[in-house]
């Protein structure tokens, strides 16, 4: 079973739409977590942390679930410069560091 | 705020030379440092991290080798290149203080050829 799960997609979805992407990861120790963006041929870039609260950031709402090992990502409004790659990323601390675990990201393609 | 200095951005290189890639961060003392790939369609991997000087993990049994000679300063090491080897290698650092800090460099894109 990988660390980090994501259904890769892709999603096409219209201008305007909300989008859901889903997580899971199996290390119950991990302990931050994160959404990432990557553009086509660019490096990763963080889009938000994910609280236990569940934590908004305009248009992204972002929930984790500790008990079901279980993160998404709410997207509302889908804007053309949303289409991206969307990351999942999990931390856990290791021999004195932090070490992050990607999944294999889900594709996200708005479109007019 | 952490920059990370990485280069070069493009590389082809033959089957069977050597490889050197460096990584700089600024703006953070004693980060932990990371060095991942992304092959064509697949997710990041964690090759190396370091949390100091000199101080080396390694993530899967490779071809690569990674040394870290100063406290800003990552370099990424192959004596002989497989095609395996061509991906998007990316270096990250996460400063102290906070867990939101992981950074990463704009990566270098490496063809075997």
């Amino acid at each position: 079973r990988k660390e980090v799960e994501q259904d890769p997609g892709p999603f096409n979805v219209p201008e305007g739409a909300t989008v859901a992407f889903n997580c899971t990861y199996s290390n119950s120790a991990s302990q931050s977590f994160f959404w990432y963006r990557q553009d086509c041929r660019k490096e990763p870039k963080l889009l938000m942390s994910v609280y236990s609260s569940g934590n908004e950031d305009g248009r992204f709402t972002a929930q984790l679930n500790r008990a079901s090992q279980y993160i998404s990502l709410l997207i509302r409004d889908s804007k053309l410069s949303d289409s991206a790659t969307y990351l999942c990323v999990v931390n856990q601390r290791t021999g004195g560091g932090n070490k992050l675990t990607f999944g294999t990201g889900t594709q996200l393609k708005v479109e007019l | 705020s952490q920059t990370i200095h990485q280069w070069p951005a493009t590389l082809v290189q033959p089957v069977g030379s050597p490889l050197s890639l460096e990584c700089t961060v600024e703006g953070t003392s004693n980060p932990n440092l990371y060095w991942y790939r992304q092959a064509a369609g697949r997710g990041l991997q964690l090759l190396f991290y370091s949390v100091g000087i000199g101080q080396i993990s390694s993530e899967v049994p490779q071809n690569l080798s990674a040394s870290r000679p100063q406290d800003r300063q990552f370099i990424l090491s192959s004596k002989k290149l497989l095609l395996s080897d061509s991906g998007f290698y990316l270096c990250a650092s996460r400063g102290t203080g906070g867990s939101y800090g992981y950074t990463f460099g704009s990566g270098t894109r490496l063809t075997v050829v």
